[in-house]
């Protein structure tokens, strides 16, 4: 079993519509999960981190992590065509563990 | 502020051959990780360092790679007898302690391609 399941999607939506992106995991040892952009043949860019249940928002972007089902959610609102990439989920803790990725694309 | 460095940002080179990479943190950074991806997948964790010790290795870093960080700044990373298995994209990525290893900045990677 992966550390991290995260659909690879692709995901195709119009511009203004909110995106919900999914990831679980599967060690309740790691607490540090974070979401990174990653747009074609460049490095990763760290989006957001959070280590506790709840929520985390950061403009149009909103960090969820269910620890009970060991399930974490990003968010994106209004969203634009600037916000086609590849989305990926992680944990840390002495060792980082990377999703597979989600292929969004925003249609203007 | 630069942001993370890394050279070359493509290598092509034939089975067998040994090849190495250098990664320049942001300066301030005193961990540094490698990953390496491939098409379709997510980064794969490679190994961390925190200033110039080497604090984890992941098993998927066999015998044929090894990575230095001498003096706790730029660092390299070393594969010895490609396989045409390592073709990838290897990234760097650094972070300081205050950001707990969880905000990592990542630099451009470098492609390699075995033939």
């Amino acid at each position: 079993q992966k550390e991290v399941e995260q659909d690879p999607g692709p995901l195709s939506v119009p511009e203004g519509a909110i995106v919900s992106l999914n990831c679980t995991y599967s060690n309740s040892a790691f607490q540090y999960f974070m979401w990174y952009r990653q747009y074609s043949r460049k490095g990763p860019e760290l989006l957001m981190y959070t280590y506790s249940s709840g929520n985390k928002e950061d403009g149009r972007f909103t960090a969820q992590v269910d620890k009970s089902s060991k399930y974490i959610s990003l968010f994106i609102r209004d969203s634009q065509p600037s916000d086609s990439a590849t989305y990926l989920c992680a944990k840390g803790g002495n060792q980082f563990y990377f999703g597979t990725g989600t292929s969004l694309t925003v249609i203007p | 502020d630069t942001g993370v460095s890394q050279d070359p940002r493509h290598k092509i080179t034939k089975r067998g051959q040994n090849v190495t990479f250098r990664c320049d943190p942001i300066s301030e950074h005193n961990r540094l990780y490698w990953y390496r991806q491939t098409l379709g997948q997510g980064p794969e964790f490679l190994t961390y360092f925190q200033n110039e010790a080497q604090l984890e290795k992941s098993r998927l870093l066999s015998d044929r790679f090894s990575a230095e960080r001498p003096k706790g700044s730029f660092s390299t990373l070393e594969i010895q007898r490609t396989e045409q298995g390592d073709s990838a994209m290897y990234l760097c990525a650094s972070s300081t302690p205050a950001g707990g290893g969880y905000e990592q900045y990542f630099g451009p990677g470098t492609r390699l391609t075995v033939t």
